[in-house]
């Protein structure tokens, strides 16, 4: 069974800075995708990035990027320039991308990231 | 545009009873899911649809049934409610695009059981 483990139960950082959020997952495919998403004090579940494993190339959005270690089953996420929207509940969720119809989503348990001004 | 939609936002019930939660969404997809959100966990699938009249059970299943009658509308039935049920519960939806697919959450349910 895959698992998702999200080592960093909480972190902080400071405003205007970087910061990187831990993930690895245990899987014997091939062929998966990586999500993060942004949990923030209003409970809605946010897409912030995604990334194919069979792209080698890092997924970015803005500030957010990811560095996907897929031989060492990495996946942290990096946030540069810190702003104060961006504390939330972070989690790592894995998908086999088995082409039928498991679609089922893997969750870490989550990283609470506190934003200090 | 509404995107996924969850009734209601916060229930309360005494154990035996029972209830639906109902999640909609405007967007066409063909999958909808519902997962629970304990304290100090990540989400975990209960029961999944990949089309209208279909279900399909997930990683936490009992105590719950699920009907797709409808593409747009997927509900999430207690039949006997127990204090273990309370929790959080999220709806999702998604799109399959090629092997691209990326779900989209509602804003959850929070239900208390007494």
């Amino acid at each position: 069974a895959q698992t998702v483990t999200q080592s960093q139960p909480e972190m902080s950082v400071q405003e205007a800075e970087t910061v990187t959020l831990s993930c690895t997952y245990d899987t014997s495919e091939s062929d998966y995708y990586l999500f993060w998403y942004k949990q923030p004090p209003s409970r809605q579940m946010i897409l912030v990035i995604r990334q194919e494993a069979y792209k080698q190339q890092n997924a970015t959005e803005n500030r957010f990027s990811v560095n996907f270690q897929k031989a060492a089953k990495s996946f942290s996420l990096k946030i540069s320039d810190s702003q104060l929207g961006d504390a939330a509940m972070y989690f790592c969720a894995y998908r086999f991308n088995s082409g039928g119809s498991n679609y089922k989503l893997t969750f870490g348990k989550g990283t609470l990231l506190t934003v200090n001004p | 545009n509404a995107g996924v939609t969850q009734t209601p936002k916060f229930r309360v019930l005494k154990t035996g009873q029972s209830m639906t939660l109902l999640c909609a969404q405007d967007m066409n997809h063909e999958y909808m899911y519902w997962y629970r959100q304990d304290p100090g966990m990540g989400l975990r699938l209960i029961h999944y649809s990949v089309g209208e009249g279909t279900t399909a059970k997930g990683e936490v299943p009992d105590g719950y049934n699920v009907s797709r009658l409808k593409k747009q509308n997927f509900l999430l039935g207690l039949e006997s409610a127990a204090p273990s049920q309370t929790s959080v519960y999220f709806c999702a939806s998604s799109y399959k695009r090629g092997y691209q697919e990326t779900q989209y959450f509602g804003p959850g349910t929070r239900l208390l059981v007494l």
